[in-house]
């Protein structure tokens, strides 16, 4: 089945820094990649996603890029605020039978002030 | 925020009692879905339901079971709760599972 490996599995920036998380995926016949950030106590909530079909999307200081050949998406985050700070998840939705998205274990991102 | 809502927010349990967690949506989203959430392991999913009374297995299914008898409502039982079973568990909705999740606000179960 699907496995999806990110990292790292910790980040610690500046105010103002970008970050960047990356994932890789195992299935190549995956079409679609959502971004979950979770801030504490809460349930994830749904910051960004790419498909298949697209290499790059933006979304004011957040992108994510697809590459398909190698199987890796990557989150980029720009001026990077306090506010940023929270546990971001990648995932890959599964092909096979059934569709089911598999979650990377999460990036815990610190934004120091 | 869509309207998802967990019951109960916080349980302890003793080793071996049944315990049933319920998730009630008022989006009329199609798909329903439990995971749980330990640290070191991310979300993995336990059970979903693609309707009503259609309900299919995760990654971590073994030791739990659901039932889905109204669009609304998708609960998740432990028939005998081990500590290994310890977790927070989020109940996520969706149109389809090709488009975004929303997640409740999260159960969190302490086994003893």
């Amino acid at each position: 089945g699907e496995n999806v490996e990110q990292h790292p599995s910790t980040l610690s920036v500046q105010e103002g820094d970008s970050a960047v998380i990356k994932c890789t995926y195992s299935d190549s016949a995956s079409n679609y990649f959502p971004w979950y950030k979770q801030e504490l106590g809460k349930g994830p909530q749904l910051i960004i996603d790419i498909r298949s079909n697209v290499g790059e999307k933006k979304d004011q200081r957040i992108a994510v890029t697809l590459n398909k050949t190698a199987k890796h998406f990557s989150l980029h985050i720009t001026e990077t605020q306090p506010e940023d700070s929270a546990v971001y998840f990648c995932a890959a939705l599964t092909q096979g039978g059934s569709e089911k998205l598999v979650f990377g274990k999460g990036t815990k991102l610190t934004v120091n002030p | 925020d869509a309207g998802i809502t967990q019951s109960p927010r916080h349980k302890v349990t003793e080793t071996g009692t049944p315990v049933t967690l319920r998730c009630h949506q008022t989006e009329n989203h199609r798909y329903m879905y439990w995971y749980r959430q330990d640290p070191g392991h991310g979300l993995r999913l336990i059970h979903y339901s693609y309707g009503v009374k259609d309900t299919d297995k995760g990654e971590v299914s073994d030791g739990y079971s659901v039932s889905r008898s109204k669009t609304e409502d998708f609960l998740l039982t432990l028939e005998s709760a081990t500590s290994s079973q310890t977790s927070v568990y989020f109940c996520a909705i969706s149109e389809s599972p090709a488009y975004e999740q929303y997640f409740g606000p999260g159960t969190r179960l302490t086994v003893t």
